[in-house]
Order: structure tokens, then C-alpha cells, then sequence
């Protein structure tokens, strides 16, 4: 059962534009909602997360948005340049001792110069 | 660069074997988390490990099995490979287990079985 549905799997943004991602879960436990970035060959590093007492989070060009009765939230990123183009992550994990991240499928974000 | 080393970065093996895989967490780091990434899956998570101890299990098979040492650095075994398992293997960590949510990924080792 997939947990966090994410769209679109590709996107193709010019310079200077936003660029947004969206994300719905279904398990209402979900407490932690974080945005992964990851370029071809590294990890997945960490850019952005948000709790669900809030509706928006913003930090430099990034921005996640957040509709906890919709169970949605996505990613803008603005003035979109082509040193942003990698695949973007969403994820969500709930309360527990446990922390373990349920990942969406994935953006391919494309920034054309 | 996350603080987080995984060993080795490439491993080629045929079916069957059995190989390990190495990670070490960020100093101060408790909690390891092993992911696997393929192409039809997705990023998944397989198995969590804090302080020594297995804190929680996901899509591992039985063929896989992992453990933490005194130290905190982790290891994750496949045996009996088969063809679907090539994929890349990440190793995360954190500060704690249910406190800080932050998990920071390793670089991955990536496992071609052929």
C-alpha cells in the first residue's frame, strides 16, 4: 500500500520559475513531513520538513505548504535555477520510538537554462 | 557531506553469494536506518537499529539481516542474493530514536548481482 503518493514524476521548469511538487498521505499518524533533494550518485540529503501544526514553512527559495485536513502538502521552490535540477522526495513518519521514513516515488525536477 | 560512511560505494557479485554491507553513523548519532532504493520500489525502508539494539523492522526480506555493534556503526548482510536484489543501499542516521526526526543519509553502496 502506498502511503505517500507524490506527482508529477518529472518536471520541467525554466530559469527563474517555480517549480512545485505536490504530496497526499493517508495515515493520519503521519507527524513529520520532510522533503529529501538528491542528485545522481549521492544520498538523499535533507532541505526542508514541517509539523502539522503548521500550514506553511519557508526557508530561502523553498516553501512547503501544508493541508492537514486534505492530508496534503507540497513543495515550491522558487526562482527555480538549474543547479536545483536533482529528484525530490517527499516523506512522512509518525510518533513512536521508531522514525522510519515512508517515501514518495519521486520528482525528476528539470531547470533549463 | 552528511558525516554519515558507507563502505564499500560499488559491489558486483554474482547470485547466490552473500555480501556486507558497512555504515557509520554522524558522531553522536544512536540510531541507524538502512533504505534500500531500486527502480520499480522506490525508496524503502528496511530496518532501524538504536543504540545496539533492533528498534524496528520494514520491507526486509528474510534473506537480509543487519546489527549494530558497540561502537554504533552497522552492518547489513544479504545472502543468497538474487538478480532483484541489485539496487542502492542507503544507511541514515539520528540523534535519537522518537526525539529528534532528522535522519541524515550516507552516500549509499550500490549492489549489482549478476
Amino acid at each position: 500500500q502506498q502511503q505517500v503518493k507524490q506527482s508529477p514524476q518529472s518536471l520541467i521548469v525554466q530559469k527563474g520559475g517555480i517549480s512545485i511538487i505536490n504530496c497526499a498521505y493517508e495515515n493520519t499518524a503521519f507527524d513529520y513531513f520532510p522533503w529529501y533533494q538528491q542528485f545522481p550518485g549521492k544520498g538523499p540529503a535533507l532541505l526542508i520538513a514541517i509539523r502539522p501544526d503548521v500550514s506553511e514553512k519557508k526557508e530561502g527559495r523553498f516553501t512547503i505548504s501544508f493541508n492537514k485536513s486534505a492530508k496534503q502538502f507540497s513543495l515550491h521552490i522558487m526562482d527555480s535555477q538549474p543547479g536545483d535540477s536533482a529528484t525530490y522526495f517527499c516523506a512522512a513518519t509518525t510518533s513512536g520510538s521508531a522514525r522510519q521514513l515512508t517515501f514518495g516515488s519521486g520528482t525528476q525536477l528539470t531547470v533549463l537554462p | 557531506d552528511s558525516g554519515v560512511t558507507q563502505t564499500p560505494k560499488h559491489l558486483i557479485t554474482a547470485t547466490g553469494q552473500r555480501v556486507t554491507l558497512r555504515c557509520s553513523p554522524r558522531s553522536g548519532d544512536l540510531s541507524v536506518y538502512w533504505y534500500q532504493q531500486s527502480l520499480d520500489q522506490g525508496l524503502q525502508f528496511l530496518i532501524q537499529y538504536y543504540n545496539g539494539e533492533e528498534r524496528a523492522k520494514g520491507n526486509i526480506l528474510e534473506r537480509f539481516s543487519a546489527q549494530q555493534f558497540p561502537d554504533l556503526h552497522s552492518e547489513l548482510n544479504l545472502s543468497s542474493l538474487e538478480l532483484g536484489d541489485s539496487a542502492l543501499y542507503f544507511c541514515a542516521s539520528s540523534v535519537a530514536s522518537g526525539v529528534n526526526y532528522e535522519q541524515y543519509f550516507g552516500p549509499g553502496t550500490r549492489l549489482t548481482v549478476t
